[in-house]
């Protein structure tokens, strides 16, 4: 049995550019988190998905993020003309989707560095 | 506003000896509580959960506990052994029409265990 899994695990990029992350969850979990931590805070929500539907959306998720999960399956951030600001370790988080009082599984995090 | 408080940054203790974690939470519309632990350059690791019409649940080495009354949650790891050392982040959720979806996290505390 596989756990979360994101890639890439770091990505280092130019202010300005877009970078996209993949997440594949945990095969029967059909619902899907992802999470923004920074240093010293621990994790933030920023979006959720059940099955293939967007539930809700942080407003930390500013117009130049965007997330998908076409097939109930995998899922991608895209943030797009990156900003330093936008340095973080970017998680995702999977749960089985049968109710309340649900745990959320986490991945391994994608790392990501603006400059 | 941080709706969940871990007010100790850190904590040392011996091999052995019991290792307490605290955590405080202002929204008293919390009704389910989660202890994740955090290696370095990893995601965060469920370690163990309650619901708020409990007060107390264990598993092996680790309880938590909760007073509603006094918005407060614990965790405790008996014996404490190396391996614990980690951040260990406290979480948060309401029930959403049946779904506890989003988790709200405190930031964190390092736990060192001394051999």
């Amino acid at each position: 049995d596989t756990g979360v899994s994101q890639d890439p695990r770091h990505k280092i990029t130019k202010r300005g550019q877009n970078v996209t992350f993949r997440c594949d969850p945990i095969s029967e979990h059909n619902r899907l988190y992802w999470y923004r931590q920074t240093l010293g805070q621990g994790p933030e929500f920023l979006t959720y998905f059940q099955n293939e539907a967007q539930l809700e959306k942080s407003r930390l998720l500013s117009d130049r993020f965007s997330a998908e999960r076409p097939k109930g399956s995998f899922s991608t951030l895209e943030i797009q003309r990156t900003e330093q600001g936008d340095s973080a370790m970017y998680l995702c988080a999977s749960s089985l989707g049968t109710g309340e009082e649900e745990t959320q599984y986490f991945g391994p995090g994608t790392r990501l560095l603006v400059l | 506003d941080q709706q969940v408080k871990q007010n100790s940054p850190s904590l040392s203790v011996q091999e052995g000896r019991i290792s307490i974690l605290n955590c405080d939470y202002t929204n008293s519309m919390f009704d389910y509580f989660l202890w994740y632990k955090k290696y370095p350059a990893e995601g965060p690791t469920f370690l163990i959960s309650i619901s708020s019409i409990k007060d107390k649940n264990e598993d092996g080495r680790f309880t938590v506990f909760l007073n509603k009354s006094a918005k407060h949650l614990s965790l405790h790891i008996v014996p404490s052994q190396p391996g614990d050392s980690a951040v260990y982040f406290c979480a948060a959720s309401v029930d959403s029409g049946g779904s506890n979806y989003k988790l709200t996290f405190g930031k964190g505390t390092l736990l060192t265990v001394n051999p």
